[in-house]
């Protein structure tokens, strides 16, 4: 069965601090996609990131960057210096065959003046 | 136009009442998506379309009717709710059977009294 933890429910950091938030996936496809979305108090889920199983390479984009891991099934979203800005929900998920998408339960970030 | 617009942004309902959340969206996409994002709870995925042919139906109560006339529209028809459907609902579309990411719209906020 596919499934995506993220164990962190809610984070509190000041701004200007770093912040990883942890996502772990489970799936039996050795083809499958991984994504970060960011819920903002508006309601859209925005696209962060898409990444395949079969690159394991870091991204980085601005004060965002990516880590994935096969070997610990973890695919972890660092923010470098965050901003107020950051605050919102933020989660991870998991596609098979293009169609179907698992969503992880989302972290809570809340980035304090 | 942004890219998925829902209508209505918030919606109060009684039991007995009969309403309808409408999606729309302009990036030419073929598949569209309604999920349910309750407190507390991960997005449910409830329903599937692809080339306006329902692909898949997550076991949803039938006072959800999902309908869709073309691959722009997307309608999600309500009654008889009851109060534990009180939530976000969020519809989101992509390219059918490419492995892309799945594009938001802002949701419809619904209260069942």
């Amino acid at each position: 069965a596919q499934k995506v933890t993220q164990a962190q429910t809610e984070i509190s950091v000041v701004e200007k601090e770093d912040v990883t938030l942890d996502c772990v996936y489970e799936t039996r496809d050795t083809t499958y996609y991984l994504f970060w979305y960011k819920q903002p108090p508006s309601g859209e889920l925005v696209f962060l990131i898409r990444r395949n199983s079969f690159d394991e390479q870091n991204e980085i984009s601005g004060r965002y960057s990516w880590n994935f891991q096969k070997s610990t099934s973890s695919f972890n979203f660092t923010i470098t210096a965050s901003q107020v800005v950051d605050s919102a929900v933020y989660f991870c998920a998991l596609s098979f065959y293009g169609q179907n998408f698992v969503f992880g339960p989302g972290t809570r970030l809340s980035v304090l003046p | 136009e942004t890219g998925v617009t829902q209508t209505p942004r918030h919606l109060v309902m009684g039991m007995t009442n009969k309403k309808s959340l409408k999606c729309e969206q302009h990036l030419g996409h073929n598949a569209m998506y309604w999920y349910k994002q309750s407190a507390k709870k991960p997005l449910e995925l409830m329903f599937v379309y692809n080339f306006k042919e329902q692909t898949e139906n997550n076991s949803v109560p039938s006072r959800f009717s999902p309908e869709c006339p073309n691959s722009s529209h997307l309608f999600l028809h309500l009654h008889t709710l009851q109060p534990e459907d009180s939530a976000l609902y969020l519809c989101a579309s992509k390219e059918a059977g490419n492995t892309g990411e799945l594009f938001f719209g802002e949701g419809s906020r619904l209260t069942v009294l």
